[in-house]
């Protein structure tokens, strides 16, 4: 079964810090993982898309890694700012021969950034 | 451009009444997704469509969920009759022919009572 687990569940760390989510997948065949950042009462906003030869791509303050082999992805956010108070969500797609691809959803990580 | 339009952007109404939910996608986006989220759940996707046609409607709860895209520009998700179990936010997104980097509205929260 295509699953999306991400750890840890929630977090919370101070102003400044660095900080890494995790996002672990037993999806296959695999297609491509994004990761999405969504601010309380919003829609989810794009972050990163990593396809299988893709290790690492960044996005400002943001760091995506994938490893295809053990099926791990990671979340790194540098110097955190309040603003990076959000759930942040991993989707994993699956190549589907019916339907073309097909989306696998962490439960997503709630990260607070305190003063 | 405005992005992805939804409307409306809360709607109350009472066990057994139809809801009809709206999405105006991004103009020249290929695909057009439906999203519902859950504390419980999380984010599922429910129905995507490729220029109108949808493509996997394998998300869809169950019959009393429609969804349609009479053109380019307009979707809707119909739930008839709602239920409780139906009370989440529902999202569209659309995104263009890669399909890969998906754009989201604001949400309709439903509450079904």
């Amino acid at each position: 079964k295509n699953q999306v687990e991400q750890s840890p569940q929630s977090l919370i760390i101070l102003e400044g810090k660095n900080c890494t989510l995790q996002c672990n997948y037993t999806v296959s065949p695999f297609s491509n993982l994004r990761w999405y950042k969504q601010d309380t009462g919003r829609g989810p906003v794009s972050l990163t898309i990593m396809t299988f030869s893709e290790n690492t791509k960044s996005n400002g303050r943001y760091t995506a890694t994938l490893d295809a082999d053990t099926k791990q992805s990671s979340l790194h956010i540098t110097a955190s700012q309040l603003s990076d108070s959000a759930s942040y969500i991993c989707v994993v797609s699956a190549t589907n021969s019916n339907s073309g691809y097909a989306l696998n959803f962490g439960k997503g990580t709630s990260l607070l950034v305190t003063p | 451009d405005a992005g992805v339009i939804q409307s409306p952007r809360h709607e109350v109404t009472e066990m057994g009444q139809e809801v009809t939910l709206r999405c105006k996608p991004i103009s020249g986006h290929d695909y057009l997704f439906w999203y519902r989220q859950t504390m419980m759940r999380g984010l599922e996707l429910l129905i995507y469509f490729n220029n109108n046609v949808p493509i996997d409607d394998s998300g869809m709860p169950e019959d009393r969920f429609s969804a349609k895209m009479p053109n380019a520009s307009f979707s809707t998700l119909k739930i008839q009759p709602s239920e409780p179990r139906d009370s989440a936010v529902y999202f569209c997104a659309s995104s263009g022919t890669s399909g890969l980097e998906q754009f989201f509205g604001p949400g309709t929260r439903l509450t079904v009572l």
